[in-house]
């Protein structure tokens, strides 16, 4: 099973918006509403963002946002602050070739807030 | 709210085992939730391993699956996780994280383990 594609970077200016796009398959990010998102600031433990492709967990920022479409999903950051300066990473629930549960990750994308 | 922290050796041998455990506090191993492991090589990305529930079930990422064993220890509230034959490759931040539907949350803080002799 091979990795997510995603942008190995992207920028913005404080208040603009930027979106992160993560491609897959039909195996995987085109095959289920099972796309996860999640930050991750140096030295830091990933955060999850996003889950179920839009959903928001509690005490997250409604600035963040995500969407799918085909083998694609992506994560929108809006109003886009200092803080949000970071490495995302999406994921996607799939099968192995024998039926398991197998979680992918993206390649990572590294976000600058210029 | 459940928190997790993981720890381990810091320095295994080549083709020696790398163990690892997860102590999770502020709720129980118990509930009907499953854990995972997760590894990231130095500035590199995220691999998922293995999930497990405490009832027994386990999954494990193919490409590691013949040298991986998930476990827990209901009594002492701990995630367990065994790689053997590690390599340099293996050289990784690895951590423990709660399942939360299809997707990882909370996640602890990670060890990093560096395989070398």
């Amino acid at each position: 099973q091979s990795a997510l594609t995603q942008p190995a970077s992207e920028s913005g200016s404080p208040g603009q918006s930027i979106t992160i796009s993560c491609t897959g398959t039909s195996s995987d990010v085109g095959g289920y509403n099972y796309v996860s998102w999640y930050q991750q600031r140096p030295g830091e433990a990933p955060k999850l963002m996003i889950y179920e492709v839009s959903n928001r967990p509690s005490g997250v920022s409604n600035r963040f946002s995500g969407s799918k479409s085909g083998n694609t999903a992506s994560l929108t950051i809006s109003g886009l602050q200092a803080e949000d300066e970071a490495d995302y990473y999406c994921s996607s629930y799939t099968r192995s070739t024998g039926g398991s549960t197998l979680y992918v990750f993206g390649t990572g994308t590294k976000v600058t807030v210029l | 709210q459940v928190q997790l922290q993981a720890s381990g050796p810091g320095l295994v041998n080549p083709l020696g085992t790398l163990s690892l455990t997860c102590a999770v506090s502020g709720g129980s191993i118990s509930i009907n939730n499953w854990w995972s492991w997760v590894r990231q090589p130095p500035g590199k990305g995220l691999e998922w391993i293995a999930e497990i529930h405490h009832g027994g079930g386990t999954n494990y990422n193919p490409s590691l699956k013949s040298r991986v064993t998930i476990s827990v220890d209901k009594s002492k509230n701990l995630l367990s996780l065994t790689l053997t034959s590690v390599t340099a490759a293996d050289t990784a931040v690895y951590y423990c994280a709660k399942n939360f539907d299809t997707a990882l949350d909370p996640w602890g803080q990670g060890t990093l383990v560096t395989v070398s002799s």
